[in-house]
Order: C-alpha cells, then structure tokens, then sequence
C-alpha cells in the first residue's frame, strides 16, 4: 500500500542507471525464487523467477543472479526507467515436497529523471 | 493485477467488529492466499487454500478466518479477536501451490 516503503532499504538511481537490488535469503533448502515488483497502493507483480539448478536468467531489460554458496539473490535493472520505481520483494520457497513463499522485506527503488 | 479483485480497496471498521475483505479470481486457478502487508515488513501468509473446500492455516492466522465454497472465491473475515488488524491485505492465487502467485490489488483496511 501506499505507506509499504517506510523504513525500507532505498536505492536512489538516476534514469538510465542500471540497477542492482539485493536479497539474502534465508534457508539453503529453498529450490525456487521471485522477484516482485509493487507499486504504491497496488499489489505486487511478478518480474521475474530462478529455479536453484540455474546462476542466472534474463528477462527483458532484468536478470537475476543467483548464489548459493552464500544464499545471495541479486536483481538487476538495465537502463532504469522512472516507471521502474517501485518496492522490489525477492521470495523463496523450500525443496519440502510442498512449500509456500517466504517474502524478504523489500527494497525501494527510488528513479529520478 | 490480472484476473483478481479485491473489495472494497478502503476499509474502515470500529474496534471489535468482525469484517470480511473479498477476493475473487476468474484465472481458473485452484489456489488461493490471504497475505498481510505492514510498512517495512515482507508480505505474511495468513492462510491459503489449494483446492475448493479445503484451506490451511498460514504463518499468522490467529484472529482470522477464511472459506473456500467456490473456486473463484476466497474470503477473509477479520475478526474481533485479531488485536492489530490494520494493515493492507493482499489476496493471491496460481494454478496450484507451486506455481507463480498473481496478486489482487488489495484492501487496506483500518481499525477506528
């Protein structure tokens, strides 16, 4: 919602910037992770997602870095847009048979033209 | 927010009222999730569902409750017994649990 950025991490870029957002996750047992994009007052929108077998993965515009040795989750934003401001969640979800999404607390990406 | 709403996007309640928050999905999906948002925390599972008339409890679901009678619908009623319910609650669902969660819009409801 609209007040979901207070005492978050902020990350401050000027446009055309590229971006990095970090995540330490929690669980070294965890197979699958999201990165979410929420906008104030809306609910969060899927960006981009990595299973555990993989380093890395590209979407258009963002990849996602994965390190498991250290339990480090990276995205980053190429060419950041004002639009691209916004809190960025990354979630893990356990290898447990069946598991739901844990959420980190987010980063706000804070674009000025 | 794709093929989910959520209603009403404000809510305003008086302190010990139960309420119910709304969330209807047309994706065809089979599972569904009740989150709660408080500024500078990540999103916390309430309760979930995968699959029509059954449904678990998440991390957090003391003082709420939930139903799963129709596959489009997943209300949460908020009750009395909730100590802190405000907060901005998101509603999700995906074909089934291990599958991308799309999210609803939310409601952010507030105790006068």
């Amino acid at each position: 919602g609209e007040s979901v950025g207070l005492h978050l991490p902020t990350l401050s870029v000027q446009e055309g910037d590229n971006s990095i957002i970090n995540c330490a996750y929690s669980n070294s047992a965890s197979d699958y992770f999201i990165w979410y994009k929420q906008e104030s007052g809306k609910g969060p929108q899927f960006i981009i997602d990595i299973r555990s077998n993989m380093d890395k993965r590209q979407g258009q515009r963002v990849t996602v870095l994965l390190n498991k040795t250290v339990k480090h989750l990276s995205l980053q934003i190429a060419a950041t847009q004002p639009g691209d401001s916004a809190v960025y969640f990354c979630a893990e979800r356990l290898n447990s048979g069946y598991s739901t999404l844990t959420f980190g607390k987010g980063t706000m990406l804070l674009v000025s033209p | 927010d794709g093929g989910i709403t959520q209603s009403p996007k404000y809510l305003f309640r008086k302190e010990g009222q139960n309420v119910t928050l709304s969330c209807e999905q047309n994706l065809n999906h089979d599972a569904m999730y009740w989150y709660r948002q408080d500024p500078g925390q990540g999103l916390r599972l309430i309760y979930y569902s995968q699959i029509v008339n059954d449904f678990q409890k998440g991390d957090i679901a003391e003082g709420y409750s939930v139903s799963r009678e129709k596959k489009e619908s997943f209300p949460l009623t908020v009750t009395s017994a909730q100590k802190n319910p405000t907060a901005f609650y998101l509603c999700a669902s995906s074909i089934g649990l291990e599958d991308e969660q799309f999210f609803g819009p939310g409601t952010r409801l507030t105790v006068l």
